[in-house]
């Protein structure tokens, strides 16, 4: 079974700062991986995915993620955060078609003036 | 496209009551998708739809819900009868390799 461990639960960061934001997975296969965010009262939106190809993948509002399968991570980052960056990140890994998508518990993402 | 669209956003029903959450999946999307939001559980995969079949309905969690795709454009999800514990957020999703949410529908049952 396809499982996401998001480690942190919140972090806080100030604005300017680089983020990383930690995502491991479990899957039998190749995955396929996604980053969402989700602003309060709001769906979910697609940041990045890999699917294959070049292990570093470029996003939306300047978030990029790397894929690394010896440590079956996929962690996201910016390198300079925006008070409007603050919501619930959530990690997600599908199967072989990208559909079935499971998530991981989420970070929420609070940024300091 | 004005994207996934849901309704009602937001429902207060007593429990006992029947509830029907709808969902308006972007055109052309072959795939649809169920998912229930909670503190306790996080974001759980319901059922999926492929060109209106349900192809996997392991999410589900009682016989009090079901779902139905009667064509391509118009989705539901039925609840009957509710409890306190359904309360949470419904999305609908459609798309494949790339899900595209809808805005949720906040369910509360009393």
């Amino acid at each position: 079974a396809q499982s996401v461990t998001q480690p942190d639960i919140h972090i806080t960061v100030s604005e300017g700062a680089s983020l990383e934001l930690r995502c491991n997975y479990s899957y039998g296969a190749t995955p396929y991986l996604f980053w969402y965010v989700q602003s309060p009262g709001q769906g979910l939106q697609l940041l990045l995915k890999y699917f294959s190809g070049d292990t570093l993948v470029q996003g939306i509002k300047g978030f990029e993620a790397e894929f690394k399968r010896s440590q079956s991570s996929f962690n996201l980052r910016k390198p300079s955060v925006h008070w409007s960056d603050a919501a619930e990140y959530f990690c997600a890994v599908g199967n072989n078609a990208g559909n079935m998508l499971t998530f991981g518990g989420g970070t929420r993402l609070m940024v300091k003036p | 496209d004005a994207g996934v669209i849901q309704s009602p956003r937001h429902e207060v029903t007593e429990m006992g009551q029947e509830v029907t959450l709808r969902c308006k999946p972007i055109s052309g999307h072959d795939y649809l998708f169920w998912y229930r939001q909670t503190m306790m559980r996080g974001l759980e995969l319901l059922i999926y739809f492929n060109n209106n079949v349900p192809i996997d309905d392991s999410g589900m969690p009682e016989d009090r819900f079901s779902a139905k795709m009667p064509n391509a454009s118009f989705s539901t999800l039925k609840i009957q009868p509710s409890e306190p514990r359904d309360s949470a957020v419904y999305f609908c999703a459609s798309g494949v390799g790339e899900a595209f949410f809808g805005q949720g529908t906040r369910l509360t049952v009393v």
